[in-house]
């Protein structure tokens, strides 16, 4: 069974600040990772993933992730944090591109002025 | 791009009656999709797998005959919540996997259920 796991349920940034997002997962077989966003009462966008290839995903908004096998780790940052990037962040795998999505519990993002 | 759509966007019914979500593709054809349910301040968890022209497959725990799930199209999934109860207010989002191109999973804007 997939698992993951996002540590942190909230994480408060300045902005103009790093932002780093942790996700470890759990898989048996070679994953498929996705970073999503949510804004409040909306729902889930693709900020980016990884299927196969390079390990180092660029995504929308400035952000990206690395695959780290070895750790079993999909962190996502962003060099500097806008106001903007406050909602909501969902770690995700799959086992392939036509299974559901197994989530982590979320870690919502704030930024500070 | 590929959109899917949901509607109604939010509603609030009656404690007893039955609320129908609908989940389309508008600009792509989705063989699966999928129902995921996500409580206050939690995650999203898969309800059940909706494939076109057959039998949903549900996830344990997940009432078949409360959660009724159609694919009757390539384009339209329906989700309809029967003698929908207090605990069954949340927020429902669909999503769909475009035909023929793998890794690309489409979320729906979510419905939001109230049940009074």
């Amino acid at each position: 069974a997939q698992s993951v796991t996002q540590l942190g349920s909230h994480v408060s940034v300045s902005e103009g600040a790093l932002v780093l997002l942790r996700c470890n997962y759990s898989s048996s077989v070679p994953p498929y990772l996705f970073w999503y966003v949510q804004y409040p009462n909306q729902g889930l966008q693709l900020l980016l993933k990884y299927t196969t290839g390079a390990t180092l995903v660029k995504g929308i908004n400035g952000f990206e992730a690395e695959f780290k096998k070895s750790e079993t780790s999909f962190h996502l940052t962003k060099p500097s944090a806008h106001m903007s990037d406050a909602a909501e962040y969902f770690c995700a795998v799959s086992d392939s591109g036509n299974t559901p999505l197994v989530f982590g519990k979320g870690t919502r993002l704030s930024v500070i002025a | 791009g590929a959109v899917v759509s949901q509607h109604p966007s939010r509603v609030i019914c009656k404690s007893g009656t039955s609320v129908k979500i609908e989940c389309r593709s508008l600009d792509f054809q989705a063989t699966t999709m999928f129902w995921y349910r996500q409580f206050p301040k939690k995650s999203l968890m898969l309800m059940a797998t909706s494939n076109e022209g057959s039998k949903a497959t549900y996830e344990q725990g997940v009432e078949k005959d409360k959660f009724l799930i159609n694919h009757a199209s390539l384009t339209l999934s329906t989700l309809t919540v029967t003698s929908a109860h207090p605990e069954d207010s949340s927020f429902y989002i669909c999503s769909a996997l475009k035909k023929r191109a793998a890794y690309e999973q489409y979320f729906g804007p979510g419905t939001r259920l109230t049940v009074t």
